[in-house]
């Protein structure tokens, strides 16, 4: 498509459920990563993958968070059992690759509230 | 390991004044990219302007211009001729010039800009 497209927009969920954020990014795109925004901060890194591999999951914060690529495209990233600390704006880039010359171009975010 | 340094959390100009936003980060690397994003309400993060850092010089973007100080490590951002739109979060942000583990991109916490008519 013409630019990262994330949904849902927004999501309210109570603690303990399940969570899915799905990303669409830019077509021939075959970096893509997440970030994870707490209100007041800046972009926290996830993970991010090459093509259809985590090329790097350093930054999911407990065993609660994963995410997934399964065709090089799409990517939806699953939270389990929600914690009210999970409130945040989830960013997904895309890339033409990881190389630092490449601009990385962001979605809008999928908000997700915890009550 | 790496970090960005943004040490204004709030900063406020006239419309069509200039502002100059700031910016400090650590890294052992000589090889990098350094990056202004614009973050508005719509919480999309718009790239404003990238410096490489082997170029000596400053990258520059119509009003948009950098100081780049390599070896202070600065990186900051002025905005010329200010406009209402310019109003938003700006996020500087740092990118190791390899792919792995250090290929993503590195922000600051941010320094919310407001323009006054």
């Amino acid at each position: 498509g013409a630019g990262v497209s994330q949904t849902p927009s927004n999501k309210v969920t109570e603690k303990g459920k399940y969570v899915e954020l799905r990303c669409d990014p830019i077509s021939g795109h075959t970096a893509l990563y997440w970030y994870r925004q707490s209100l007041g901060q800046g972009p926290e890194f996830l993970i991010y993958f090459q093509g259809t591999g985590a090329a790097d999951d350093s930054g999911l914060p407990n065993d609660r968070f994963f995410a997934v690529r399964p065709e090089g495209s799409v990517s939806t990233l699953k939270i389990q059992r929600t914690e009210r600390g999970d409130s945040a704006v989830y960013l997904c880039a895309s890339s033409l690759a990881l190389s630092g010359a490449n601009v990385l171009t962001f979605g809008a975010g999928s908000r997700l509230t915890v009550l | 390991a790496q970090t960005v340094t943004q040490s204004q959390p709030e900063m406020s100009v006239q419309e069509a004044e200039t502002v100059t936003l700031s910016c400090t980060y650590d890294t052992s690397e000589s090889d990098y990219y350094l990056f202004w994003y614009k973050q508005p309400p719509s919480r999309q993060m718009i790239l404003v302007i990238r410096q490489e850092a082997y170029k000596q010089q400053n990258a520059t973007e119509n009003r948009f211009s950098v100081n780049f100080q390599k070896a202070a490590k600065s990186f900051s951002l002025k905005i010329s001729d200010s406009q209402l739109g310019d109003a938003a979060m700006y996020f500087c942000a740092y990118r190791w010039n390899y792919g792995g583990s250090q290929g993503n991109l590195i922000f600051g916490k941010g320094t919310k800009l407001s323009v006054k008519p």
